[in-house]
């Protein structure tokens, strides 16, 4: 069964450091990829998508995610973390139509001032 | 812009009572979805309708039932509730592009959280 994996479940970083959240699937065939993201109290919203085409794709408020087909993975990244970046961070991925999304267990990450 | 909106946020039962979660969406999808949230577990889907008129199964749809009312509204409903539903209930949905490819987009609503004592 296709499923997906984040490696870290809790992330502490101090403002200014990097960040990258790792995300594996396993299904071998064609993918669609998604990071979400629940700030404490809200909805989750959807933070970046890969479908096809240049694999580093850029999502809002300067997070990226590079897909490495070779490794199955879809890490999520950003160069320097605010304190408003402290949330749930979901990876999921879709085998196809109705948007049927696999998700991931999720990693909090607290980013201290 | 009230988008999804998910009725009760709150909810206490007892083991074998039952109750229905009502979800309604504002923004003309055709596909709705009702995920479980659980900690260490992510989002499990429950059940989905991917148009009006039609209702699959998820990940976990034992102990449940849907019913897809209208356009608007895609109600969960819980016949015999039992402990291990106790969790976060979640409502989405997400448009469908005709020809093109789903923009993948789940848009959800802010979540019902169901203890079952």
């Amino acid at each position: 069964a296709q499923s997906v994996s984040q490696h870290n479940h809790h992330v502490i970083l101090s403002e200014a450091a990097s960040l990258e959240l790792g995300c594996n699937y396993s299904y071998g065939g064609t993918v669609n990829l998604f990071w979400y993201v629940q700030y404490p109290g809200q909805h989750l919203q959807l933070l970046l998508k890969y479908f096809s085409g240049d694999p580093l794709v850029k999502g809002i408020k300067g997070f990226e995610a590079e897909f490495i087909k070779s490794k199955f993975s879809f890490n999520l990244r950003k160069p320097s973390v605010q304190w408003s970046d402290t949330a749930e961070y979901f990876c999921a991925l879709s085998l196809g139509g109705y948007n049927k999304l696999i998700f991931g267990a999720g990693t909090r990450l607290a980013v201290h001032p | 812009n009230a988008g999804v909106t998910q009725t009760p946020k709150f909810q206490v039962l007892k083991t074998g009572q039952s109750m229905t979660l009502q979800c309604a969406q504002d923004m003309n999808h055709n596909s709705m979805y009702w995920y479980r949230q659980d900690p260490g577990m992510g989002l499990r889907l429950i059940y989905y309708s991917a148009s009006e008129g039609t209702t699959d199964k998820g990940e976990v749809p034992n102990g449940y039932n849907v019913s897809r009312l209208n356009k608007r509204e895609f109600s969960l409903r819980l016949e015999s509730a039992a402990p291990s539903q106790t969790s976060v209930y979640f409502c989405a949905s997400s448009p469908r592009i005709q020809g093109g490819p789903n923009t993948g987009e789940l848009f959800f609503g802010e979540g019902s959280r169901l203890t079952v004592l």
